[in-house]
């Protein structure tokens, strides 16, 4: 089945430097999405790309989505406090009629002072 | 707020016991998902339901059942409890040809 992995893990970084995490996907997306879990809360959508090479920035946030939609990253610069949280690719997965949204196994971002 | 409200927020549950949580989707959205979030499993994509019809499914243990009612909203029905079912158990749902999905606060399930 598909599978989509994230990495680094884990990352620390000082507030104002900057992170990236990657995102692949073992099989070629339609889109893929973004996602930010608070410490303690539920899953928030940030984003979606569709297209092949698509760019998009929300703020300090870039999205990309590889040419071969199979990957993408999400860069942020100048981290600060409140970004804090876990960061979660997906892609959706036409299954039978239905819509099997595949969750990365995320990317945990901790930011000091 | 997502507008997705679940039901109850915290749970604890003896093993072998059956439990139910309760969904209702943002307005006007046909679809829900549940997931299981637990700290080695990330985010494990359950069951999805279309107005009221079971559409994809995903590692969903037999123990496991869910269903998506006339009014829209959703139950997952978790038997024979085990202490490796204890998770955060999130509903969400989309708008009609949407993929983004919006979910829950979650009900945290913990099984002793």
């Amino acid at each position: 089945g598909q599978q989509v992995m994230q990495i680094p893990q884990y990352q620390h970084v000082q507030e104002g430097e900057d992170f990236t995490t990657y995102c692949n996907s073992s099989t070629t997306l339609s889109n893929i999405q973004w996602y930010k879990q608070r410490p303690g809360g539920h899953p928030v959508f940030l984003i979606q790309l569709v297209k092949s090479g698509e760019v998009k920035k929300q703020k300090r946030l870039t999205f990309q989505f590889g040419e071969a939609k199979k990957n993408s990253s999400l860069h942020i610069t100048a981290t600060q406090t409140t970004d804090v949280g876990t960061y979660f690719c997906a892609g959706p997965a036409l299954t039978g009629g239905g819509n099997k949204l595949t969750f990365g196994t995320g990317t945990q971002l901790k930011v000091e002072l | 707020d997502s507008g997705v409200t679940q039901t109850p927020k915290h749970l604890i549950t003896a093993t072998g016991q059956r439990v139910t949580l309760r969904c209702s989707p943002r307005s006007g959205d046909l679809s829900v998902y549940w997931y299981q979030q637990s700290l080695d499993q990330g985010l494990q994509f359950l069951i999805q339901y279309y107005n009221g019809e079971e559409r994809a499914k995903g590692n969903i243990l037999e123990r496991f059942s869910a269903q998506q009612f006339p009014d829209l909203h959703s139950e997952l029905n978790l038997s024979s409890l085990e202490l490796g079912d204890s998770a955060l158990y999130f509903c969400a749902s989309s708008s009609i040809g949407g993929t983004e999905a919006f979910f829950g606060q979650g009900t945290r399930l913990t099984v002793v």
